[in-house]
């Protein structure tokens, strides 16, 4: 059974840093494309990043380039999100979720999320 | 970027009714277009990708059309499960994107 389990959000003061983990089992984490997602309070869905199944490739939404490090860790089969110079506007539910196969960069499984509080 | 727009914003239908939902790009994004159902507490769930595949286990109700920039998410009769809000996604271009979203409601 393929699940998802997210960890390490938490309230940080504007400029904090924070490293969401994302711990992966019933599947290799080198065979399929992840991302991050996040989803505001009471809002819609934003895209963050993804990394590639083979890890070589790595993107960022424009609104998170630059603060934002995504990586894993395929021997603990763990995606990161390593959220850094954190602002008002980042707080938010974060999803791990899992693309459909190596190439497509669709989302059949996701985490149950980890809140992020960036406050003051 | 591609902006993705759905339409309408709010849907009030009755349980057994049709529903049909409307994501327009801003620029072609081909077929590479997904829509996704959440209820509230709940993270998303992928019910069509390459806009018109059905993902696995999702009833035949749910059917997706259309390719460019013009898609359509529709529910042939409406389950009292699937008042939710719907999110459309597009892979063409990075970054990748999604729609600000449809909420279906009970009427």
């Amino acid at each position: 059974e393929v699940q998802l389990v997210e960890s390490g959000g938490g309230l940080v003061q504007p400029g904090g840093s924070l490293r969401l983990s994302c711990a992966a089992s019933g599947f290799t984490l080198s065979s399929y494309a992840m991302s991050w997602v996040r989803q505001a309070p009471g809002k819609g869905l934003e895209w963050v990043s993804a990394i590639s199944s083979s890890g070589g490739g790595t993107y960022y939404a424009d609104s998170v380039k630059g603060r934002f490090t995504i990586s894993r860790d395929t021997s603990k089969n763990t995606l990161y999100l390593q959220v850094n110079s954190l602002r008002a506007e980042d707080t938010a539910v974060y999803y791990c979720a899992k693309g459909l196969s190596r190439t497509l960069y669709y989302f059949d499984y996701w985490g149950q999320g980890t809140l992020v509080t960036v406050s003051s | 970027e591609i902006v993705l727009t759905q339409s309408p914003v709010t849907l009030s239908l009755s349980p057994g009714e049709r529903a049909t939902l409307s994501c327009r790009a801003s620029q072609s994004a081909s077929s590479y277009l997904a829509w996704y159902q959440q209820k509230p507490g709940q993270a998303p769930r992928l019910l069509i990708y390459d806009a018109s595949n059905r993902a696995t286990g999702i009833p035949a109700r749910f059917s997706g059309s259309g390719s460019g920039t013009d898609f359509t998410l529709t529910i042939s009769s409406l389950e009292p499960e699937d008042f939710a809000v719907y999110y459309c996604q597009q892979r063409s271009n990075w970054p990748l994107t999604f729609g600000q979203g449809t909420k279906v409601e009970i009427k």
